[in-house]
């Protein structure tokens, strides 16, 4: 089982919809989940962060993070097609300071 | 304010030769990491400092890698006889401390031919 999971997608919704983005990790000491987005040809962004159980909202971002189940999520609310990009997410695992990324899942937003 | 910055942008150099790529971190993050990202691929981690010491050079390739770090701040990652398999762009990262957020510079598009 590969440490960080994400589907590569593409993931495809229309302009305005609910995008739901999805990232399981494999150790349970896991502590940071952060998520980043990439343009094609461009460097990746930092989005959201996320440290708790429960969610985080910032804008038309919501992190969510369920350490239970060791998923953690990012919900994109009226989506833009300016929002289509890769999506990574990236997790901390407990006693490390060297975050383990995702391979990514590609968003299309389509008008 | 600044963000972490890189030089060059683009690099294209032939086999054999010696690269050094810059980076200039978020002033008074103490902690920068070097990855590699090839066509289409994910992030490749490479190396990390805190400070000016790397505690953790695991994902470094091949013993013609090396990246040291000055002052706590401005870091060289230098590639010494280059292979085209080193053809990637490679990516600098700072966070204000180890295990924070990561912002990351606009990265070095290297090209061997």
């Amino acid at each position: 089982q590969k440490e960080v999971e994400q589907n590569s997608g593409p993931l495809s919704v229309p302009e305005g919809a609910i995008a739901s983005l999805n990232c399981t990790y494999s150790d349970r000491g896991s502590q940071s989940f952060f998520w980043y987005r990439q343009y094609s040809g461009k460097s990746p962004e930092l989005i959201m962060f996320i440290y708790s159980n429960g969610d985080k909202e910032d804008g038309r971002f919501t992190a969510q993070l369920n350490k239970a189940s060791q998923y953690v999520s990012l919900l994109i609310r009226d989506s833009q097609p300016s929002d289509s990009a890769t999506y990574l997410c990236a997790v901390n695992r407990g006693g490390s300071y060297i975050p383990t990324f995702g391979r990514g899942t590609s968003l299309i937003v389509h008008p | 304010g600044a963000g972490v910055s890189q030089s060059p942008s683009n690099k294209v150099t032939e086999k054999g030769k010696d690269v050094e790529l810059r980076c200039d971190p978020i002033s008074g993050h103490t902690a920068l990491y070097w990855y590699r990202q090839s066509l289409g691929q994910g992030l490749e981690f490479l190396i990390y400092f805190q400070g000016n010491s790397a505690p953790d050079k695991s994902g470094l390739p091949s013993d013609r890698f090396s990246a040291e770090r000055t002052g706590g701040s401005v870091s060289t990652l230098t590639i010494q006889r280059t292979q085209q398999e080193d053809s990637a762009v490679y990516l600098c990262a700072s966070s204000y401390q180890p295990s924070y957020e990561q912002y990351f510079g606009p990265g070095t598009r290297l090209t061997v031919t």
